[in-house]
């Protein structure tokens, strides 16, 4: 079974500091790997997608992928308290049929303190 | 780009009622579209996948004859919750992709409360 793995939390990180937050994955043939980020009573939205091992980097945000240790980072720069939400972690496999299925992590609790 | 929007966000009723969630990618055609339920401080639960013009696919535990799902067209996927119970009160969120290597987008969610 294809499994996603994220430190619950909660991730306190001062304001202005670095927010790391980290992933890995089961199934090593997953090919993209998303980001997403929910508030309390919202629903997810996406944030960051990386395909390819290396940085990506948009704005504050960088994403990080080693496929060969399956394993996925974000990293919020200059952390801000609207920051402070859940990251899920989400990983795109090919599951047979034609069909491709995304697998949620169970996502990190983000705390920027002011 | 990639905007879905679900409708209505917020369902309060009484036990016994059926409650039609719907599900609508505005700016793309949606050939397969997901509903998720989460409950409180809880992760989400994929609860099926649809494709459109066939039957959606029920992840293992839930009933397809509580949660009626209908995928008509590319823009639009309606979850029906029959004869919804207390117990159905979560907050239900559909995503819907554009291509299949491509990453789901989200409604806004339905807070659904059964009284």
């Amino acid at each position: 079974q294809k499994e996603v793995e994220q430190n619950s939390g909660p991730l306190s990180v001062p304001e202005g500091a670095i927010a790391s937050l980290n992933c890995t994955y089961s199934d090593r043939g997953s090919q993209s790997f998303f980001w997403y980020r929910q508030y309390s009573g919202k629903s997810p939205e996406l944030i960051m997608s990386i395909y390819s091992n290396g940085d990506k980097e948009d704005g504050r945000f960088t994403a990080q992928l080693n496929k060969a240790s399956q394993y996925v980072s974000l990293l919020i720069r200059d952390s801000q308290p609207s920051d402070s939400a859940t990251y899920l972690c989400a990983a795109l496999s090919y599951s047979g049929a034609g069909s491709y299925q995304l697998t949620f992590g169970k996502g990190t609790k983000l705390s920027v303190i002011p | 780009g990639a905007v879905v929007s679900q409708h209505p966000s917020w369902v309060i009723c009484k036990s016994g009622t059926s409650v039609k969630i719907e599900c609508r990618s505005l700016d793309f055609q949606a050939t397969t579209m997901f509903w998720y339920r989460q409950f409180p401080k809880q992760s989400l639960m994929l609860m099926a996948t649809s494709n459109e013009g066939s039957k959606a696919t029920y992840e293992q535990g839930v009933e397809k004859d509580k949660f009626l799902i209908n995928h008509a067209s590319l823009t639009l996927s309606t979850l029906t919750v029959t004869s919804a119970h207390p117990e159905d009160s979560s907050f239900y969120i559909c995503s819907a992709r554009d291509q299949l290597d491509q990453p789901q987008h989200f409604g806004d969610g339905t807070r659904l409360s059964i009284l």
